[in-house]
């Protein structure tokens, strides 16, 4: 079955710098990939939507400069929290959408801490 | 925005009794699906049920599915210690991103 792959699965950061997380589809291939962010005990809030070869789509209230996202092929996708702060501490997923209405396969997640 | 809202928000069961989450939407969706989340992981995808069916069932899960009332429920029968996750239900309206409820921690107790 189709398997996105996200790494790295836990990160710790001191406040001020970037870091990087990334989302493959590892057997097929995703024009779409959506990046979600998800606190403790809640749901995922969608934050963007990854588009390959194209720009990000952001949703309302989440900082495209803070929180910046390529696409550069089919099957990759990269998240950078810039100059992080610990507000930004929370649990990051990516997710590539199948054929149709298929389910989205879901990467097993970051979880970001930022001291 | 939210669509989906499950209830109960948490729910603790004895093993091999049966569990019965609800969720209820407020847009008209395309299908919904439910998804399952152990804890600091991904989700993985449970059942789809699509507007037009009103229930489902792979194995020992049953979807319901009512459009006229806008929910839909996911019976979990013969409960066992390794369904002890958060489940999730998330709506498709078709042109936009699924979106998620806010799930149902379920514990199930040896």
């Amino acid at each position: 079955g189709a398997v996105v792959s996200q790494h790295p699965s836990r990160v710790i950061c001191k406040s001020g710098t970037s870091v990087k997380i990334e989302c493959r589809s590892l057997d097929f291939q995703a024009t779409t990939m959506f990046w979600y962010r998800q606190f403790p005990k809640q749901s995922l809030m969608l934050m963007a939507t990854s588009n390959e070869g194209s720009k990000a789509t952001y949703e309302q209230g989440v900082e495209k400069d803070k929180f910046l996202i390529n696409h550069a092929s089919l099957t990759l996708s990269t998240l950078t929290v810039t100059s992080a702060h610990p507000e930004d501490s929370s649990f990051y997923i990516c997710s590539a959408p199948g054929q149709g209405d298929s389910p989205l396969h879901f990467g097993n997640g970051t979880r970001l801490t930022v001291t | 925005s939210q669509q989906g809202e499950e209830d109960p928000q948490a729910l603790s069961i004895q093993e091999g009794e049966n569990a019965t989450m609800n969720c209820s939407y407020k847009t008209s969706i395309n299908n919904l699906q439910w998804y399952r989340q152990n804890s600091g992981r991904g989700l993985v995808h449970l059942i789809l049920i699509r507007s037009n069916e009103r229930e489902k069932h792979s194995g020992r899960l049953r979807v319901t599915l009512d459009t006229s009332k806008k929910s839909s429920s996911l019976l979990i029968t013969a409960s066992r210690a390794a369904d002890t996750a958060s489940y999730f239900c998330a709506t498709d309206s078709g042109n936009t991103p699924l979106v998620f409820g806010k799930g149902t921690r379920l514990s199930v107790i040896a």
